[in-house]
């Protein structure tokens, strides 16, 4: 398996547009988690899901980001309007319960807003 | 919610030195507790866990140690190597029965400097 995969690996935006992340987590995998980790608040749970279902959302900063899993494979992360206190890097990490309890993190989307 | 806490934030050893870093939490009823590495420009990544029915779990020149009575876990490294170099986050979890969810609740990261 590929692990979980995120695009793009760095992206920087102008302050007011639009952001999109994307995450692919691994097949079969029941869980997926958004976090943003910056040097001030380390890492952060945004948002997780189960079974393409959100469960929690209550780490989301405020109704300017918003996330979605129309399948079991693709996940987006929606920001708009960026606003420069936005940047950091957001990873996304899946698991799957009944066999172990780790985590597989992707390698991250270092986002600046400019 | 679960507050973990994670000292020292930074930590230099000479090489072939051990590294101890460790890791308290608050919520009694968590039962997993996962060390991460992550290395500059990716992900962090699983290197051993422990459950809270064990006191202790070994890998290689990794051990992680775990007091339940006490909430507090800890992060030992053996004979550390330069590659050993990297931030460690602590986390602790729970499992939720209505949802089998397993939220990670992570410490603030101890950056690992082994020199050679």
């Amino acid at each position: 398996d590929a692990g979980v995969i995120q695009s793009p690996r760095h992206e920087v935006t102008e302050m007011g547009q639009e952001v999109t992340l994307r995450c692919k987590p691994i097949s079969g995998h029941d869980y997926l988690f958004w976090y943003r980790q910056t040097m001030m608040r380390g890492l952060e749970l945004l948002i997780y899901f189960n079974n393409n279902v959100p469960i929690d959302d209550s780490g989301m900063p405020e109704d300017r980001f918003s996330a979605k899993m129309p399948n079991a494979s693709f996940s987006t992360l929606k920001i708009q309007p960026s606003e420069p206190r936005d940047s950091a890097v957001y990873f996304c990490a899946s698991s799957l319960t009944g066999t172990d309890y780790g985590y597989t993190f992707g390698s991250g989307t270092r986002l600046t807003v400019v | 919610g679960e507050n973990v806490e994670q000292h020292p934030s930074t930590l230099s050893v000479q090489e072939g030195d051990s590294a101890v870093i460790k890791c308290t939490y608050s919520d009694s009823a968590s039962n997993y507790f996962p060390w991460y590495k992550q290395e500059l420009g990716k992900g962090p990544q699983l290197i051993i866990d422990i459950r809270s029915n064990v006191g202790e779990k070994k890998d290689q020149r990794i051990a992680v140690t775990l007091n339940k009575t006490a909430k507090h876990f800890s992060l030992h490294i053996t004979e550390t190597q330069p590659e050993d170099s990297a931030v460690y986050f602590c986390a602790a979890s729970r499992t939720w029965r209505q949802t089998g969810a397993n939220n990670l609740f992570f410490g603030t990261g101890t950056r690992l400097t082994v020199i050679p």
